[in-house]
This record gives C-alpha cells, sequence and structure tokens, in this order.
C-alpha cells in the first residue's frame, strides 16, 4: 500500500489566518491527489483533486500544490466555517489511501 | 443531482457477516470509468477505503480485508452491495459508499459524492 502522512495532526488557528497542511506519499503518486473537508457526523466533501484543481463551489481561498510525494493544501484567511479535519488521499494505482487527517481547530 | 444511500442493519454480533446494500441515483454505472466504492470511517480515526467496484466490475479490495469482502453491482436497480464476513467489534465504525469519478481533463477522478454513512456497531 502507499502510506499518506499528513502534518501535524491538529493545527490550531484563528479566523483570518493562512494555514498549510503537508501530506506526504510513501512512493510517488504523481498528482493523484485529493483533498478533502470533513465536518462532525457529516461524510468527507472533496475539495480538491489532482492535486491542485479546486472542485465545483470550492472557495478560492482553498490552494493546493504539490506533485509525485510532497503534497499542501492551504488555506488563505480562514473563516468560521472552515474549521473541520481534512485528509488527503492518492488515487494512483490499484489500491487508495487516506492521510490520517488534520484537525483545523479554533485557538 | 447524485444521490448514494447506505442501508442495511445497525447492529451486527461478532463472527455473523454484514450486508451493506448502497442505492444511488443521478448517474450511471454503466459509464465508462465511474465506480462505487465503500469507505469505512472508525469513530475520530480516518477513513479507510475497502472495496471499489468500476463499470466494467473490476473490483478492487482493501489488502488487508479482502479475504472478508464481497462487492457486487445491479446496474438495473443502480445498487451496489458489500458484504464483509466474520465481523468483530473493531470494525464498528460508519460505512459510507460514495461515487468514484473518472479521470480526464474534465473530471476529478475522486470520491465526488458521499452516501450519509450508516453506523455499524458490531457487538454481543
Amino acid at each position: 500500500d502507499i502510506q499518506m502522512t499528513q502534518s501535524p495532526s491538529t493545527l490550531s488557528a484563528s479566523v483570518g489566518d493562512t494555514v498549510t497542511i503537508t501530506c506526504r506519499a510513501s512512493q510517488t503518486v504523481s498528482n493523484f491527489l485529493a483533498w478533502y473537508q470533513q465536518k462532525p457526523g457529516k461524510a468527507p466533501r472533496v475539495l480538491i483533486y489532482r492535486s491542485s484543481f479546486l472542485d465545483t463551489g470550492v472557495p478560492s481561498r482553498f490552494s493546493g500544490r504539490g506533485s509525485g510525494t510532497e503534497f499542501t493544501l492551504t488555506i488563505s484567511s480562514l473563516q468560521p466555517e472552515d474549521f473541520a479535519t481534512y485528509y488527503c488521499q492518492q488515487y494512483n494505482g490499484y489500491y487508495f489511501t487516506f492521510g490520517g487527517g488534520t484537525k483545523v481547530e479554533m485557538k | 443531482q447524485i444521490t448514494l444511500k447506505e442501508s442495511g442493519p445497525t447492529l451486527v454480533r461478532p463472527t455473523e457477516t454484514l450486508t451493506l446494500t448502497c442505492t444511488f441515483s443521478g448517474f450511471s454505472l454503466t459509464t465508462n470509468g465511474v465506480g462505487v466504492a465503500w469507505i469505512r470511517q472508525p469513530p475520530r480515526k480516518a477513513p479507510e477505503l475497502l472495496a471499489l467496484i468500476y463499470w466494467n466490475d473490476d473490483k478492487r479490495f482493501s489488502p488487508s480485508l479482502k479475504t472478508r469482502l464481497t462487492i457486487t453491482k445491479d446496474t438495473s436497480k443502480n445498487e451496489v452491495v458489500l458484504t464483509m464476513t466474520n465481523m468483530d467489534p473493531v470494525d464498528t465504525a460508519t460505512y459510507f459508499c460514495a461515487r468514484r469519478d473518472k479521470v480526464s481533463a474534465l473530471t476529478t477522478g475522486a470520491f465526488d459524492s458521499w452516501g450519509q454513512g450508516a453506523l455499524i456497531t458490531v457487538s454481543s
């Protein structure tokens, strides 16, 4: 399996901050990397696919970068509705794996 | 509008077999490149892909769970069924079904639509 490692596991921030989450793959996944946002009691929602493409309706304050084994998700000017848990997920090859998650909490 | 919904028991006894049905609408599982996945998420943990079935009946399974899993589709009913044998309390989780979009210049390739999830508790 390709292992996905996210950091940090928890991030404390305030409204208006810019935050960056990192995701590393144990082997190359090219740019087949998605980012999801999950709020308590809800299903994950895809924000970004193919490393840097925003899904329909996702605010432009979300951005993704990277290829190969290292990826980042940046949220510029954090809004109250952005406090949630974020997961990366690779979809290269036979089997797809998720990162362990990053909880963005209010400072 | 794409919708998916999971149905099945809420409580399963240890050693029993779990059968879950995903009923979907708004897309067809005969469309080239499309798949439907079962993904579970234990409380306070990350999601884990269990199984994925594609439009052409290609199937993918979790390497660690593949001996316990079966996935089938009924395109006439727009349903995907997952069975998981020999259930254990560690299998307690919310089980989601999700659509896997095809990979193309215009589509995501990601799990772009999800059901609400079904909490399955394994306990005697």
